[in-house]
């Protein structure tokens, strides 16, 4: 069966810190994947998403970077961290243009 | 521009049904109508899909209109563990939209 996994759950930086958040599905092959952002109270923003490796497409410009190394990984980064990019970081995998299955997130504070 | 529309808040008493409506009036005849819930502090998590015809699964019941512009969510006992954000997303639109929060009370 697939998993997917995310880590941290949980992180707490200063501004202006850099920032790594992986996620890595098992069970599937040539999976798209995506990265949410949820802010506190609101819906689910489209960050990223990737049919392919180094096939990367950004829905928002901001000072968000996504990498995807290998098939099953996923990569959000940022070099520098505002106090706005607190939120709820999902990532989720489909295969095709199909059913999307979300990890458990990570939560990120920045203070 | 939103594909779906669906209202901000609804509230249900325990174990009685519930319809959570949709309206998708622009679809295309390949757009699958997906439907997913998010409970607090979680992803979302799959609920179910449909194309045309209605559907059932253990969780719930995709009522499709027969011109395919809305469908309708049906929780046939709802618990209170069913208290969530539900989201209709159209084919393969990864834009989530508000969707319905809805309440459950005892």
């Amino acid at each position: 069966s697939q998993t997917i996994h995310q880590w941290p759950a949980t992180l707490v930086q200063p501004v202006g810190s850099p920032l790594s958040l992986e996620c890595t599905v098992e069970g599937t092959s040539n999976p798209n994947l995506y990265w949410y952002r949820q802010a506190a109270g609101r819906g689910l923003q489209l960050l990223f998403y990737s049919i392919g490796i180094d096939q990367i497409s950004s829905e928002v410009p901001q000072n968000l970077s996504a990498s995807r190394p290998q098939d099953r990984q996923f990569i959000l980064s940022s070099k520098k961290l505002l106090l706005s990019d607190s939120g709820f970081y999902l990532c989720a995998w489909s295969v095709g243009a199909y059913t999307q299955y979300f990890g458990p997130g990570t939560r990120l504070t920045v203070l | 521009d939103a594909k779906t529309t669906q209202p901000n808040s609804m509230e249900s008493n325990e174990e009685e049904p519930v319809h959570l409506p949709c309206n998708h009036s622009t679809i295309s005849g390949t757009d699958y109508i997906h439907w997913y819930r998010q409970l607090p502090s979680q992803g979302p998590e799959y609920v179910i899909h449909g194309l045309t015809s209605n559907v059932n699964n253990r969780m719930a019941s995709l009522a499709i209109a027969e011109d395919r512009k809305s469908s309708t969510l049906i929780l046939h006992r709802a618990t209170l563990r069913d208290a969530a954000v539900y989201y209709c997303i159209l084919g393969n639109d990864m834009r989530f939209g508000a969707g319905t929060r809805l309440t459950v009370k005892p």
